[in-house]
């Protein structure tokens, strides 16, 4: 069971570069979102999807784009990297079961370190 | 606005010497209250759930306290391999998204 796996784990762009960063769960995990993680920041939520077909932007949702076409995949895309897009990013699944010990918890992938030039 | 402070930003402890990590929070309906450990280089790491105030819960040398305005981590006689950032997370019901509201994290540090 590899839980979240994100690829891949460091990339260097230029500044207008595009890029796909990919994540893929295999829990079944219905909810699936893309956070970014800044020196002195709390996580941000980027992008979310509550299942295939159906995304929706959260609080820092620009220049950023995102699709769900399986319950396991949720790719994040760049369509023009900016220095501002430096960050670490992380994508996290959790259970759409509620009532239960585990419910609402996210499990994150790994990360993956982004620096724009 | 749902605001989550942690404090303090860093702490550096001896091993053996207990602590207290603070989540204060601000959220309309809390739904939860959510610790993790996060290690460097590495995603952050469910600890605890919390879900209303006066609950507890522990684990090995961690326990999780929760009132209504703040959470506590309680780190008692700490190892050096507790060293992580702890985050906390708030969620609140309703709302866009999927509700929550991470806190900036405590970093920890236990030295040998």
């Amino acid at each position: 069971n590899a839980g979240v796996t994100q690829t891949p784990k460091f990339q260097v762009l230029k500044t207008g570069q595009s890029m796909t960063l990919q994540c893929a769960q295999d829990m079944n995990h219905e909810y699936m979102s893309w956070y970014r993680q800044d020196p002195g920041m709390g996580l941000r939520l980027i992008h979310y999807s509550v299942g295939a077909g159906i995304t929706d932007q959260g609080e820092v949702p620009n220049g950023y784009n995102v699709s769900r076409s399986t319950t396991e995949d949720f790719p994040l895309r760049l369509l023009s990297a900016a220095p501002s897009q430096t960050s670490v990013y992380f994508c996290a699944s959790r259970s759409p079961r509620t009532g239960f010990n585990g419910a609402n918890v996210l499990t994150f992938g790994a990360g993956s370190r982004l620096t724009v030039l | 606005e749902d605001q989550v402070t942690q404090s303090p930003e860093a702490l550096r402890l001896q091993e053996g010497e207990s602590s207290s990590l603070n989540c204060s929070y601000t959220v309309s309906g809390l739904r939860g209250l959510f610790w993790y450990r996060q290690d460097p280089g590495k995603g952050p790491e469910f600890l605890f759930t919390l879900y209303s105030a006066g609950e507890e819960k522990e684990k090995e040398r961690l326990k999780a306290t929760l009132t209504k305005k703040e959470s506590f981590l309680h780190i008692t006689a700490p190892k050096p391999e507790d060293s992580a950032t702890y985050l906390c997370a708030v969620l609140r019901s309703g709302g866009g998204a999927d509700g929550l509201t991470f806190g900036k994290g405590t970093h920890l540090i236990i030295q040998p």
